[in-house]
């Protein structure tokens, strides 16, 4: 029921763009997108119901294909600040949360 | 407003022992959710619930029991510790109405050894 993130892992250089991916086995009804710093808690960035609807703010957008339960984050011009692990949490239509594997982001000068 | 607060931040028991981790929230919010984050991994739900007098599993129940008396806490407690319960715990709360869902707050996490 855990949804599958890739790249595990990605090296980024200040200025350059990042697409994370994460798909899951079960038909979603929402999808949502969290970063974390180490040793904080997860930090909200986007949510996204079904519908295929893409959402975004600055530079960080996400889009969500409904039929085949797929989401994907987008990271333009990339910040230092950027850096983190970001997991995606999915929501099929019984009120279960899954978070995704997760994702280490790093971005360096 | 405090958000989404939780007691204690860090606590080392015995295997064992019994405690409850405390999570208040302050934003009115229907939805209350306890996950654990194991090193290096995702979190996963333990316990969650739709709104006061109402509980239900997720994906990692046992060894834990949840309550809901009131909207704002959700007490997670913890009966009979074992090592493998060592981990992160954070508690996070939304609102999610027919049509308008928001996103999940969560508490800056309790951190429990069990040794």
């Amino acid at each position: 029921q855990q949804p599958v993130q890739s790249p595990q892992a990605v090296i980024l250089r200040e200025g350059e763009d990042a697409v994370i991916n994460c798909s899951s086995s079960k038909a979603l009804y929402s999808v949502h997108w969290y970063r974390q710093k180490h040793g904080e808690a997860p930090v909200f960035l986007m949510i996204l119901l079904k519908g295929g609807e893409q959402k975004g703010h600055d530079k960080i957008s996400a889009s969500f294909n409904e039929k085949k339960q797929q989401s994907s984050l987008y990271l333009t011009a990339s910040q230092l600040s950027y850096s983190g692990t970001y997991f995606c949490g999915t929501e099929n239509t019984g009120n279960q949360f899954y978070f995704g594997t997760g994702t280490s982001l790093t971005v360096i000068p | 407003n405090a958000g989404v607060t939780q007691t204690p931040k860090f606590r080392i028991l015995k295997i064992g022992q019994s405690m409850t981790l405390q999570c208040t929230q302050d934003m009115n919010h229907n939805y209350m959710y306890w996950y654990r984050q194991d090193p290096g991994m995702g979190l996963k739900l333990i316990y969650y619930s739709v709104g006061a007098g109402i509980t239900d599993k997720g994906e990692v129940p046992n060894g834990y029991n949840v309550s809901r008396s009131t909207t704002e806490d959700f007490p997670l407690r913890l009966e009979l510790a074992a090592p493998s319960q060592t981990s992160v715990y954070f508690c996070a709360s939304s609102f999610r109405g027919l049509i308008v869902e928001e996103t999940q707050y969560f508490g800056p996490g309790t951190r429990l050894l069990v040794l």
